[in-house]
């Protein structure tokens, strides 16, 4: 089935610590993204990229990293993580459709806890 | 990418049809309107875009007002399924696409 996979789908971590957010898509879009998602807060952009080796800042960059080596694959990583990074991400990837559509395809989200 | 405002929550009665409102003063000539529905803690799904004319798919029907600064998507029978966050975002050439808080509509039994 075409789409995204996100991994993991949920990770309790302790504070300091290193963790790198999986997404994988298979659906062959060039632009791929990473938001969170808090209450109250809506899905905030973090990072995107719009096609492979070209990566660029969205509105909460800070404390986050990515790399987008190939088509299909967007890590997201947290180099030392802190509390205030405890959130629901989701990955997306957007491709233009039959009818020009730029329409945006979200992962499940992988839900982290920092303590 | 124009910013969006939209009201933050909604209700809505089973069976009627539930009207979301989104304002995009800022909206340039070559940005497309799209409206996504986030349930529960699911990820986005895509629901219906549109540039000037007003659209309909099997999900909503898009009416954008002639100045284009503004639009609403109808819910023509809204079900309780239908309860979720609704988000208008404006997508243009640029990649650095940015989400609001939404609507959240409640659709009532």
């Amino acid at each position: 089935i075409a789409g995204i996979t996100q991994a993991p789908t949920s990770q309790i971590l302790a504070a300091g610590r290193r963790m790198t957010l999986r997404c994988t898509q298979d659906m062959r879009h060039n632009a791929m993204y990473w938001y969170r998602q808090d209450l109250g807060l809506g899905l905030r952009l973090i990072h995107y990229s719009n096609t492979a080796g070209t990566t660029g800042k969205g509105e909460v960059p800070d404390g986050y990293s990515v790399s987008r080596a190939n088509t299909d694959d967007f890590p997201l990583t947290l180099a030392s993580a802190v509390p205030s990074q405890t959130s629901v991400y989701f990955c997306a990837s957007s491709g233009q459709t039959l009818s020009g559509a730029n329409v945006l395809t979200f992962g499940a989200g992988s839900r982290l806890t920092v303590l | 990418d124009a910013k969006t405002t939209q009201p933050p929550s909604m209700d809505c009665a089973e069976g009627r049809a539930a009207n979301l409102p989104c304002n995009h003063s800022t909206i340039s000539g070559n940005e497309y309107v799209y409206w996504y529905r986030q349930i529960h803690s699911q990820g986005p799904q895509y629901i219906i875009h549109g540039l000037k004319n007003n659209e309909t798919n099997e999900m909503a029907s898009l009416i954008i007002t002639e100045d284009r600064k503004s639009s609403t998507l109808i819910l023509p029978h809204a079900t309780l399924r239908d309860t979720a966050v609704y988000y208008c975002i404006v997508i243009g050439s640029n990649y650095k696409l940015t989400f609001g808080k939404g609507t959240l509509l409640t659709v009532n039994p």
